[in-house]
């Protein structure tokens, strides 16, 4: 049975400290993983990974692929208060992009 | 603005009632999805439609009837509601490339 799971469940740090979130899966005919970031209610997307060892940059957020071992990281650099959100992992199974989600894992910043 | 717009965003009903919930995509997508988040942050998907044909219908209770009267809307109607089916429903299109976009979301609760 597919897979993807994300750990630690939740996690609480102070502005400015990094925090790495992770997100491993099994699943049949991998094709991509997918970063979002949820607040409130609409996941925002983050990154989408196909390839490994890649990483992927967008200010102070990065993430990469391992394909071999099938796991992706999410790191957050220098955190700020409006960081605080549920990152939600997804991946890509088949040709027609039905995505599996992890169960997301809360971050909470705080000043 | 191009996006993903769903109506409405909040639904509160009785048991017992049909509602549905409208899904529009400007974006020039040709597949779109439904998807359903519990009280617990975790997103199952429930359909997908790719260019008004259903090809993903997840294990659903047969009460949930999507609608696609062209590949721009993907509409889904829910009778006889339950208790259980109070949520965040999510539409979401992707591009044939992967990632997705999500609308704002529909808060459903029934009493």
């Amino acid at each position: 049975e597919d897979k993807v799971v994300q750990s630690p469940l939740s996690l609480v740090v102070h502005e400015g400290d990094t925090v790495t979130l992770n997100c491993s899966y099994e699943v049949t005919n991998f094709r991509s993983l997918l970063w979002y970031k949820q607040e409130k209610k609409a996941p925002t997307f983050l990154f989408m990974l196909t390839s490994s060892g890649i990483e992927k940059k967008s200010g102070r957020l990065s993430s990469i692929l391992d394909k071999k071992e099938l796991f992706s990281i999410l790191n957050i650099t220098a955190t700020q208060t409006g960081d605080s959100a549920i990152y939600l992992c997804a991946v890509v199974n088949d040709s027609w992009g039905k995505l599996q989600f992890g169960a997301g894992t809360q971050v909470v910043v705080t000043p | 603005d191009t996006a993903v717009s769903q109506t409405p965003k909040y639904l509160v009903t009785q048991m017992g009632n049909d509602k549905s919930i409208k899904c529009e995509q400007n974006l020039g997508h040709d597949t779109m999805y439904w998807y359903k988040q519990d009280s617990k942050k975790f997103l199952k998907i429930m359909f997908s439609y790719n260019n008004k044909e259903l090809i993903i219908n997840e294990t659903v209770p047969n009460r949930f009837s999507p609608k696609s009267p062209d590949k721009a809307h993907l509409n889904l109607h829910i009778n006889s509601l339950e208790l259980g089916d109070s949520a965040v429903y999510f539409c979401a299109s992707s591009p044939p490339r992967g990632g997705l976009f999500f609308g704002p979301g529909t808060r459903l609760t029934v009493l």
